[in-house]
């Protein structure tokens, strides 16, 4: 079965600094799609970044990152340069793509705090 | 606004009644979905539609609840008798294709049963 798994409940940053937050997925689905979303206090899920299975580069957008190990069945979040809007909760979430169905799992969270 | 929006934001009620959550979804998306995120938790599937047909109920989703979209626009989460367990936020999303893109979430609807 599909697992998602971030193991940080709460994360600090220093405003400035990169950070790293962790993800680790199972599935026996050979294609998948890897996916980070934000929710701040307001509530909404904001899309941050995606990395399909075959994908052979990590994927950027701006200062996110996605840092994908799939040997390792990982994919790390790194945010750069954090800013004090960073502070909200992550999500990393999974697509089986053979399902066909396009929902999303996603694991637990990481709430993240950027210090000024 | 072309987001995906939800009604109402919050609702209060009190155990034993019945409460609907409606979704707007972005217009030219035929799949939504319904989801619940209990707190400090990640949001949990509930169920999904492709235009008006509704295609996976989580087991998650018990008898009480009911969502429909009978036109292939919006839709409607129901809960019927509810229970202090079900205080949650309930989160709609939408999207063109199955295997592409992300899910486009509105802000949820947050529901308390005292």
């Amino acid at each position: 079965a599909q697992k998602i798994t971030q193991t940080q409940p709460g994360m600090f940053v220093q405003e400035k600094e990169a950070v790293t937050l962790d993800c680790t997925y199972d599935t026996s689905d050979p294609s998948y799609g890897l996916f980070w979303y934000k929710q701040p206090s307001s509530g909404e899920m904001i899309f941050l970044i995606y990395q399909g299975s075959y994908d052979q580069q990590n994927a950027t957008e701006g200062r996110y990152s996605l840092n994908f190990q799939k040997a390792r069945k990982s994919a790390n979040l790194v945010i750069s340069a954090s800013q004090l809007g960073d502070s909200a909760m992550y999500f990393c979430a999974m697509r089986e793509q053979n399902s066909n169905t396009g929902k999303l799992i996603f694991g637990q969270g990481t709430t993240l705090q950027v210090k000024p | 606004d072309t987001g995906v929006s939800q009604d109402p934001r919050h609702k209060i009620t009190k155990r034993g009644q019945n409460v609907t959550f409606r979704c707007d979804p972005i217009s030219e998306h035929n799949r939504l979905y319904w989801y619940r995120q209990t707190l400090g938790q990640g949001p949990e599937f509930l169920t999904y539609f492709q235009n008006e047909a509704q295609l996976e109920k989580s087991r998650l989703l018990s008898d009480r609840f009911s969502a429909e979209r009978p036109k292939g626009s919006f839709s409607t989460l129901e809960i019927q008798r509810t229970e202090q367990g079900d205080s949650a936020m309930y989160l709609c999303a939408s999207k063109r294709e199955a295997n592409t893109g992300e899910l486009f979430f509105g802000e949820g609807s947050r529901l308390t049963v005292l």
